[in-house]
C-alpha cells in the first residue's frame, strides 16, 4: 500500500530563515508521482509541484526548492528566506501511475509552518 | 469563472437535517473527487467520479450520497449526520490520470 509520512507536525521560524519540510513515502510501484500542496487559512489546497519517479533532478522555483531522492524515498521541500505569507499547512502526496482517466492521491498528515515577523 | 468553486463555504446543520454541498469546475476536467479533512487526520478520499460515473467509494457511510449530473458539477447530499462528521469537505478535479488535482476552497461543516 502507498503511504506518505510527514513527521514534522509544526515548524516555527522567524522571517528570512530557511526551512525544510520533510516527506518520506512508501510505494511498490516503479512509476509514480509526487506532489506538494500548500493550504493557506482560506482552505484551498494550492498545487506547488509535481514530480515523476524517473526524474530525480532537483527543482528550484524562486524561493522554493525540492530535493527528490529515490534511494531514501524522500521528497523534501525547502523554502529559502521564509516570509510571513509562507505560513500555511503543506501537504506531500503520492499517486501511482494510471491510465484510467482519474487518479488517487495519498496525502501525508501535513506540516504546519508558522513564519513570524 | 475559473478554478473549482464550492458552496456553501460554511454550513451548520442539525443531525436530523438534509443539506447538500455543491462543487463546480470550469476547467474542462473529466474527473471529480470528494475529500474529507478532519483535524489531525490525513485527507480521506471519499468518492471519485470519472466521466460522470462513480468509480470509487471508499467505504463511506450511506448518510453521504454523491451525485454527478454532468462533468462540471458534483454534489454531496447529507442526511442524518453525526457530530463526528464535522470537518472540511474538499472538492477537487483533474484532467487525466497523472497531473494532480485542482482543489476548491472547501465547505466547513459543523454538525450540532
Amino acid at each position: 500500500a502507498q503511504k506518505v509520512t510527514q513527521a514534522q507536525t509544526e515548524i516555527s521560524v522567524v522571517e528570512k530563515e530557511d526551512v525544510t519540510l520533510d516527506c518520506v513515502y512508501e510505494t511498490r510501484d516503479t512509476t509514480y508521482y509526487l506532489f506538494w500542496y500548500k493550504q493557506p487559512p482560506s482552505g484551498e489546497l494550492v498545487f506547488l509541484i509535481r514530480r515523476n519517479s524517473f526524474d530525480e533532478q532537483n527543482e528550484i522555483s524562486g524561493r522554493y526548492s525540492w530535493n527528490f531522492q529515490k534511494s531514501t524515498s524522500s521528497f523534501n521541500f525547502t523554502i529559502t528566506a521564509s516570509q510571513v505569507v509562507d505560513s500555511a499547512v503543506y501537504f506531500c502526496a503520492l499517486s501511482e501511475f494510471r491510465n484510467t482517466g482519474f487518479q488517487k492521491l495519498v496525502f501525508g498528515t501535513g506540516t504546519r509552518l508558522l513564519v513570524s515577523p | 469563472e475559473t478554478g473549482v468553486t464550492q458552496t456553501p463555504r460554511h454550513l451548520v446543520m442539525g443531525m436530523t437535517n438534509k443539506k447538500s454541498l455543491k462543487c463546480e469546475q470550469h476547467l474542462g476536467h473529466n474527473a471529480m473527487y470528494w475529500y474529507k479533512q478532519s483535524a489531525k487526520k490525513p485527507l480521506e478520499l471519499m468518492f471519485v467520479y470519472s466521466l460522470e460515473e462513480r468509480v470509487e467509494n471508499n467505504s463511506v457511510p450511506s448518510r453521504f450520497s454523491p451525485e454527478c449530473p454532468n462533468s462540471s458539477h458534483l454534489f454531496l447530499h447529507l442526511h442524518t449526520l453525526q457530530p463526528e462528521d464535522s470537518a472540511l469537505y474538499l472538492c477537487a478535479s483533474s484532467r487525466d490520470s497523472n497531473y494532480g488535482y485542482t482543489f476548491g476552497s472547501g465547505t466547513r461543516l459543523t454538525v450540532v
